[in-house]
C-alpha cells in the first residue's frame, strides 16, 4: 500500500521569504503522480503543482517548485517569495497511474503554513 | 471555480438521523471520488464510481453508501449518524482514461451531527 507522510505539521514564513514543506512517500509503483494541494481557510482544496514520476525534470509554477528525488521517495515543495495569500494548510498527495486511467488519490496528514508580515 | 458542484454547503443533522449529499462532476468527468476530512486532518479517501459502477472503496463505514446515477451525478448517504460523522466531506472529479491525474475538487459538504 501506498503511504505519505508529512512530517512538519506545522511551518512559518516571513513575507517574501522562502519556504520548504517535505514530503516522503512509500510505493512500488514507477508510473504515478505526485501533488501538492494547498487548502487556505475557506477549506478549498486547490492544486499548487503537480509531477510526473517519469519526468526527470522538476516542475515548476511561478513561485512555487518541487525538489523531486525518486530514488529516496522525496517530493519537497519550496515556495519563493512567500505572500500573506500563501497561507493556508498544504497536502502532499500521491497517484498510483495505471495503464489506461488513474488511482485515487493519496493524502499526507498536511503542513499548516503561516505567512507573517 | 473546479466545475465540480456539491449541495449542501452546510448541514446541520441530530445523532442517529440520515443524510444525503450530493456531487456534480465537472462535464466531461466520468469518475466521481469521494473523501472526508475530519477536524484539522488529512482527506481520507472513502470511495470511487466510474461512470456508474464502484471502482475503488476506501475505510468508508458500512453505514454509509454511495451511487453514480446514469447522467454522472453522485451522492453519498450517511444513515445512523454519529458525532464522529461531523466532517467536511469532498467530492472529487476527474477525467481517467489517460489523463492527466488531477483530481477536481468540490467546495465540501460540511456536515455537522449534534
Amino acid at each position: 500500500a501506498q503511504t505519505v507522510t508529512q512530517s512538519q505539521p506545522e511551518m512559518s514564513v516571513q513575507e517574501a521569504e522562502t519556504v520548504t514543506l517535505s514530503c516522503t512517500y512509500d510505493t512500488s509503483e514507477s508510473n504515478y503522480y505526485l501533488f501538492w494541494y494547498k487548502q487556505p481557510p475557506s477549506r478549498q482544496m486547490i492544486l499548487v503543482i503537480r509531477q510526473e514520476a517519469y519526468k526527470q525534470q522538476n516542475a515548476t509554477e511561478n513561485r512555487f517548485s518541487v525538489n523531486f528525488q525518486k530514488a529516496a521517495k522525496s517530493f519537497s515543495l519550496k515556495i519563493s517569495d512567500s505572500q500573506l495569500g500563501d497561507t493556508a494548510m498544504y497536502f502532499c498527495a500521491f497517484m498510483k497511474q495505471r495503464s489506461y486511467n488513474t488511482d485515487k488519490l493519496i493524502f499526507g496528514t498536511g503542513t499548516r503554513l503561516q505567512v507573517f508580515p | 471555480d473546479s466545475g465540480v458542484t456539491q449541495t449542501p454547503k452546510h448541514l446541520i443533522t441530530a445523532t442517529g438521523q440520515r443524510v444525503t449529499l450530493r456531487c456534480s462532476p465537472r462535464s466531461g468527468d466520468l469518475s466521481v471520488y469521494w473523501y472526508q476530512q475530519s477536524l484539522d486532518q488529512g482527506l481520507q479517501f472513502l470511495i470511487q464510481y466510474y461512470n456508474g459502477e464502484e471502482r475503488a472503496k476506501g475505510n468508508i463505514l458500512e453505514r454509509f453508501s454511495a451511487q453514480q446515477f446514469p447522467d454522472l451525478h453522485s451522492e453519498l448517504n450517511l444513515s445512523s449518524l454519529e458525532l464522529g460523522d461531523s466532517a467536511l466531506y469532498f467530492c472529487a472529479s476527474s477525467v481517467e482514461i489517460m489523463g492527466t491525474g488531477e483530481l477536481f475538487f468540490g467546495e465540501g459538504s460540511r456536515l455537522t451531527v449534534l
